[in-house]
């Protein structure tokens, strides 16, 4: 039983298209995330939502929008793709944010390649 | 913002041989995890230590922390060529999402 899964594995596309990708997790999480990694294995929180609401947006920008619509599902969908969107998308999901002992799951992630 | 640093960067060594990877952060945290991130797959936690903790064991596992130098350290005892992995610390401090640093790669050769 995969706890954060997340969908697809790889994405390869053509720059100006737009994307989504999907994860669930089934831990009963109340908080979700998105991180990126780069070529750099650089890890960066880019959402947070707490039981279906953003609570953090790192200043990504407004082509990138999550949507979360039960606290189980984070949808990642990105408008007008461009090169430096290429990276590794990873989904995570945590009990709840603040509580001291945020020990995140993550899913297997998504190898975006923009073309 | 990047809040750890991970050293070394890379880390070759032995099999059976200790490995010991170093982070160290900016700020006060409340606390500080290890991860493990093998080649294709997702982070997986390996240990936490709170900022009131000084060490931790898990396993061949060994965690430190130093909150006034603001450093940790990850002690692998005997290696294993399955330890083969990125090593990750992430800080937290309080409501926001831990914050990683950039890793280490370590390679334990058979």
């Amino acid at each position: 039983d995969t706890a954060v899964s997340q969908t697809p594995k790889y994405l390869v596309t053509q720059m100006g298209n737009d994307k989504s990708i999907k994860c669930e997790q089934n831990l009963g999480h109340d908080t979700m995330y998105w991180y990126k990694q780069d070529s750099k294995k650089f890890l960066k929180i880019m959402f947070s939502y707490n039981n279906k609401e953003l609570i953090i947006n790192e200043t990504v920008p407004n082509r990138f929008s999550p949507k979360s619509p039960d606290k189980a599902h984070l949808n990642l969908h990105i408008n007008s793709l461009e090169l430096g969107d290429s990276a590794v998308y990873f989904c995570a999901s945590s009990q709840a944010l603040g509580t001291g002992v945020e020990k995140l799951f993550f899913g297997s992630g998504t190898q975006l390649s923009v073309l | 913002s990047q809040q750890g640093e991970e050293d070394p960067q890379a880390l070759s060594i032995q099999e059976g041989e200790n490995a010991t990877m170093n982070c160290s952060y900016k700020t006060s945290i409340n606390n500080l995890q290890w991860y493990r991130q093998n080649s294709g797959r997702g982070l997986v936690h390996l240990i936490l230590i709170r900022s009131n903790e000084r060490e931790k064991h898990s396993g061949r596992l060994r965690v430190t922390l130093d909150t006034s130098k603001k450093s940790s350290s990850l002690l692998i005892t005997a290696s294993r060529a399955a330890d083969t992995a990125s090593y990750f610390c992430a800080t937290e401090r309080g409501n926001t999402p831990l914050v990683f640093g950039k890793g280490t790669r370590l390679s334990v050769i058979a």
